[in-house]
């Protein structure tokens, strides 16, 4: 089955770029869906960040838009997410997430990685 | 932007009571794109319901989602113990193309 796995820094210093891998296994990445990416601040709600297919199509929340850069490397099977200008308010546990185009809705799950935007 | 708007923010019951959580939208939803998810503290969200009333693989029939255009449903039959987490709902439509509702802490009472 597939699987997902995020992977990157855990700390980022204000003003600098937050960059995430997610590793898709069990699975190609070229197959008919949309991988996104959504984030979590501590206690707080889900907001989506973005999505690519493996064409490189990309979407993005106009809330993020100037910031976020998704990117897809089909021969290692995985995706990207760089947010730029960070800050404090970019602390989140961040998901990558599978979107199947006939559902639209987040099927499989990473498991998150937790990412503290300090100094 | 869609907002999706759930209610009630908490809900206290004991097991084996039903659970009856709402997600309304601010403009129509397509009734082919609002999920449901289970989320518990430290794990990812779990798809439970799709298509506003399609089960998810795996996802117990005590779990079923109803509704249409602005005002949609999550109802849990007959609570497990393992039921008591938070719920979000989830649409996909205009810019942005996803919007996930505040949520609903489900806790036992």
């Amino acid at each position: 089955q597939v699987q997902l796995q995020e992977s990157g820094p855990g700390l980022v210093k204000p003003s600098g770029t937050l960059s995430l891998t997610c590793a898709v296994s069990g699975g190609s990445i070229s197959s008919s869906n949309w991988w996104s990416w959504v984030r979590q601040p501590p206690g707080k709600g889900l907001e989506w960040i973005g999505e690519i297919y493996h064409s490189g199509s990309t979407n993005y929340n106009p809330s993020l838009k100037s910031r976020v850069t998704i990117s897809v490397d089909k021969s290692k099977n995985q995706f990207s997410l760089k947010l730029s200008s960070v800050t404090a308010a970019d602390t989140a546990v961040y998901y990558c997430a599978r979107d199947p185009t006939v559902t639209q809705a987040f099927d499989i799950w990473g498991q998150g990685t937790m990412v503290t935007v300090s100094s | 932007e869609i907002v999706l708007t759930q209610s009630p923010g908490t809900l206290s019951l004991s097991p084996g009571e039903r659970a009856t959580l709402s997600c309304r939208a601010s403009q129509s939803v397509s009734s082919s794109y609002l999920a449901w998810y289970q989320q518990k503290p430290g794990q990812a969200p779990r798809l439970l319901i799709y298509g506003a009333s399609s089960r998810a693989t795996g996802i117990p029939d005590r779990f079923s989602g109803s509704g249409s255009g602005t005002d949609f449903t999550l109802t849990i039959s007959r609570l497990e113990p393992e039921d008591f987490a938070v719920y979000y709902c989830q649409q996909y439509g205009s810019s942005p193309p996803f919007t996930f509702g505040g949520g609903t802490k489900v806790e036992i009472k």
